[in-house]
């Protein structure tokens, strides 16, 4: 049973950087990709991107590539989030969800507990 | 960035009811679409993956079909817990998305 325990919520300054982590437990840490996914409140779910630890490759949502770095560290089984410039309207439930897919990004199988993130001055 | 529509934002139905709930894509993604349902203060739940296969533990009463750019998500009976928000997702091409999300509730 694949599971995932996410770093606690987070209260950050306008123009700032958050991290966030994941820790995966259970099956191949390294042959399945994590995705990021977050929901502002009262709104849908929105992809941040994503990481397949095993080759390394990352995939993001454009509007996110000059402010996401997605990491991961196979030692400890665990994928970082790292958003920066933060703005107001990031404030969100920050998901990380993992696919049983081998070398595919979806399905979304297995969630996280979720992250609050709130940008706040 | 392949764009998922959802249809309808809302609906209200009773328990009992039959439900179908429609996603179209922006371009054809063959069968690579999923169906999550998400309650509120939890994490989405994965019910339907490649359009049609239901996942593990999934109630038979949801199914899916479609192919190309028309999908939809039927529960045939609705019971109380499948009061929720659904969301459809492309898993065609990178990066992933979603559509904006169905609410239904209790009529």
């Amino acid at each position: 049973q694949v599971q995932l325990v996410q770093s606690g919520a987070e209260v950050k300054k306008p123009g700032s950087s958050v991290k966030v982590s994941c820790k995966v437990s259970g099956g191949i840490f390294s042959d399945y990709a994590v995705s990021w996914v977050r929901q502002a409140p009262g709104q849908g779910l929105e992809f941040v991107g994503g990481i397949i630890p095993r080759s390394g490759t990352t995939s993001h949502a454009e509007k996110f590539q000059d402010r996401v770095i997605i990491s991961d560290d196979e030692s400890t089984n665990t994928v970082y989030m790292d958003l920066g410039s933060l703005r107001f309207d990031d404030t969100a439930v920050y998901y990380c969800a993992r696919t049983t897919s081998f070398g595919g990004w979806s399905p979304l199988v297995a969630w996280g507990q979720g992250t609050l993130v709130t940008v706040s001055s | 960035d392949i764009q998922m529509t959802q249809s309808p934002s809302s609906l209200s139905a009773s328990v009992g009811d039959r439900v179908t709930i429609t996603c179209r894509a922006s371009q054809s993604i063959s069968t690579y679409l999923n169906w999550y349902q998400q309650k509120p203060g939890k994490a989405p739940n994965l019910l339907i993956y490649v359009a049609s296969t239901l996942q593990s533990g999934v109630p038979s009463r949801f199914s899916g079909s479609g192919s190309g750019t028309d999908f939809t998500l039927t529960i045939s009976s609705l019971q109380p817990e499948d009061f929720a928000t659904y969301y459809c997702q492309q898993s065609y091409s990178s990066p992933l998305t979603f559509g904006q999300g169905t609410k239904l509730e209790i009529k």
